[in-house]
């Protein structure tokens, strides 16, 4: 079948790191996105990944392993305001326009 | 400047009422989006579609039709509410092509209540 798994919950404290993981099976693979999404609010686009590897963007680094079904998004320097659901949403080739499969989403939470 | 905007913001309508839900998008993308979040879920796609005039079934189409008569307009339409559709409705657009059609831009949301 196809799904896209993040654990529920992860906190961390102010200054340190964060990885938030992701497994996926889905019907072939296109992409996979990272979004970040506020309390009461909008999820926002952090970064795409295609191929093997980490791809590093600063304070959001994002890694991914296409032959074990996994990602992760690691967050670095921690603030407080960084405390918030993060998405990780995989987009298969099983239709000709392919479909975004979200995960249920990782709420962070940033500790003093 | 939001870029995709839907209306209305919340919603109360009563079992067994229609209810349309609208989004408008200004990002001249192909693509649009119509996603249920439900408390502790992830978003589920309902509707989307890639071209005016024409729509396609998501995951979970039942119970709900959808509507591009523009490429900048998407209605979602619940022709019978339901309790179970109580949920927060989230709009979205993208390009087409590439990594472009991995980077969803989505409105701030309806809250839709079904009483």
């Amino acid at each position: 079948g196809q799904g896209v798994e993040q654990p529920d919950n992860l906190m961390s404290v102010e200054g340190t790191f964060a990885r938030v993981n992701c497994t996926y099976s889905t019907s072939g693979f296109n992409g996979l996105s990272w979004y970040q999404q506020r309390e009461g609010h909008a999820p926002v686009f952090l970064s795409y990944v295609v191929l093997d590897g980490l791809k590093d963007s600063g304070h959001f680094s994002t890694f991914l392993s296409r032959s074990n079904g996994y990602s992760y998004l690691l967050l670095t320097e921690l603030q407080i305001k960084d405390s918030a659901s993060y998405l990780c949403a995989v987009r298969d080739r099983g239709s000709a326009l392919g479909r975004l499969h979200f995960g249920a989403g990782t709420q962070l939470i940033v500790i003093p | 400047e939001a870029a995709v905007t839907q209306s209305p913001r919340s919603k109360v309508a009563v079992t067994g009422g229609k209810v349309t839900l609208s989004c408008h998008q200004t990002n001249n993308h192909d693509y649009m989006y119509w996603y249920r979040q439900d408390t502790g879920h992830g978003l589920r796609l309902i509707h989307y579609s890639y071209v005016a005039d024409s729509t396609e079934k998501g995951d979970i189409p039942d119970g709900y039709k959808a509507s591009r008569p523009s490429q900048e307009n998407f209605s979602l339409i619940l022709e019978l509410a339901s309790l179970s559709q109580t949920a927060v409705y989230f709009c979205a657009s993208s390009d087409l092509t590439g990594a472009s059609q991995n980077t969803l831009y989505f409105g701030a949301g309806t809250r839709l209540s079904v009483l």
